[in-house]
C-alpha cells in the first residue's frame, strides 16, 4: 500500500511555464517532506524539503505548498527549463525513519 | 555536506555468480543505511534497513538469503546479491539519514546492475 500518492505520472511544459505535482498522504506521523529529483542512471537529488510547522518554502524557481488539513503537498516549478527535464519523487517520513515514496513524475520541458 | 559514495556505479555479473556493493558516509558516520531497488520507470522501492552492529530488517517479499547486508561499521554498509539472476537485473541505491532535529537522507549514486 502506497503511503504517498502522486499526479501526475508525467507532464509536458513548455520553455518558461510552470510545472506542478501534487502528492497526498495519510500517515499523519509524518513530519519530513522532501522532494526529489532524479536524471536518468543516477540516484536521486534533493531539490527541496519542508516540515509541517510552516505551509511554504521557496527556493530558487521550486516552490513547495503544504496543507496540513488536506494532507498535500505539491511542487511547483517556475519559469521552467529544459534543464529540469527530469523525473521527481515526493517521498515522506517521521522522525528519521524510512522514507515512503510517490510514484514519481516525469518531467518534460518543451524549447 | 553529507556524502554517502556508492560503489560500482554499474556492474555486469553472469548468472549464478555474487556482486558486491559498497556505500561509504564520507564525512558524517551513518548508524543507519536503507537500500532501496528501482526498475525502469518506476519509484524506489526499499529492500531493507541496516543498522550498524546489528541485523538487517528486510521489507516484506525480500529474500534475505539472496540480498545479504552487511553494516560493519559506522561509515561502511554493503549490499552482496548472490546467486545473481537476471531478474535481479535493476538500479540499486543506498540511502543514509543525517541524524539532528532537521534529518535529512543522503543517497548513493546508485548501481546499475546488469545480470547476463
Amino acid at each position: 500500500q502506497q503511503q504517498v500518492k502522486q499526479s501526475p505520472q508525467s507532464l509536458i511544459v513548455q520553455k518558461g511555464g510552470i510545472s506542478i505535482i501534487n502528492c497526498a498522504y495519510e500517515n499523519t506521523a509524518f513530519d519530513y517532506f522532501p522532494w526529489y529529483q532524479q536524471f536518468p542512471g543516477k540516484g536521486p537529488a534533493l531539490l527541496i524539503a519542508i516540515r509541517p510547522d510552516v505551509s511554504e518554502k521557496k527556493e530558487g524557481r521550486f516552490t513547495i505548498s503544504f496543507n496540513k488539513s488536506a494532507k498535500q503537498f505539491s511542487l511547483h516549478i517556475m519559469d521552467s527549463q529544459p534543464g529540469d527535464s527530469a523525473t521527481y519523487f515526493c517521498a515522506a517520513s517521521h522522525s528519521d525513519y524510512k522514507l515512503s515514496f510517490g510514484a514519481g513524475t516525469t518531467v518534460t520541458v518543451r524549447a | 555536506g553529507a556524502v554517502v559514495s556508492q560503489h560500482p556505479s554499474w556492474v555486469i555479473c553472469k548468472s549464478g555468480t555474487s556482486v558486491k556493493i559498497e556505500c561509504r558516509s564520507l564525512d558524517f558516520q551513518a548508524t543507519t543505511m536503507f537500500w532501496y531497488r528501482q526498475f525502469p520507470k518506476q519509484s524506489l522501492m526499499l529492500m531493507a534497513t541496516s543498522n550498524e552492529g546489528s541485523k538487517a530488517t528486510y521489507e516484506q517479499g525480500v529474500e534475505k538469503d539472496k540480498f545479504l547486508i552487511n553494516h560493519a561499521s559506522l561509515t561502511l554498509s554493503t549490499l552482496t546479491v548472490t546467486s545473481a539472476h537476471p531478474e535481479d537485473s535493476s538500479f540499486y541505491i543506498c540511502s543514509a539519514p543525517t541524524k539532528g532535529a532537521n534529518y535529512g537522507y543522503t543517497f548513493g549514486s546508485g548501481t546499475r546492475l546488469t545480470v547476463v
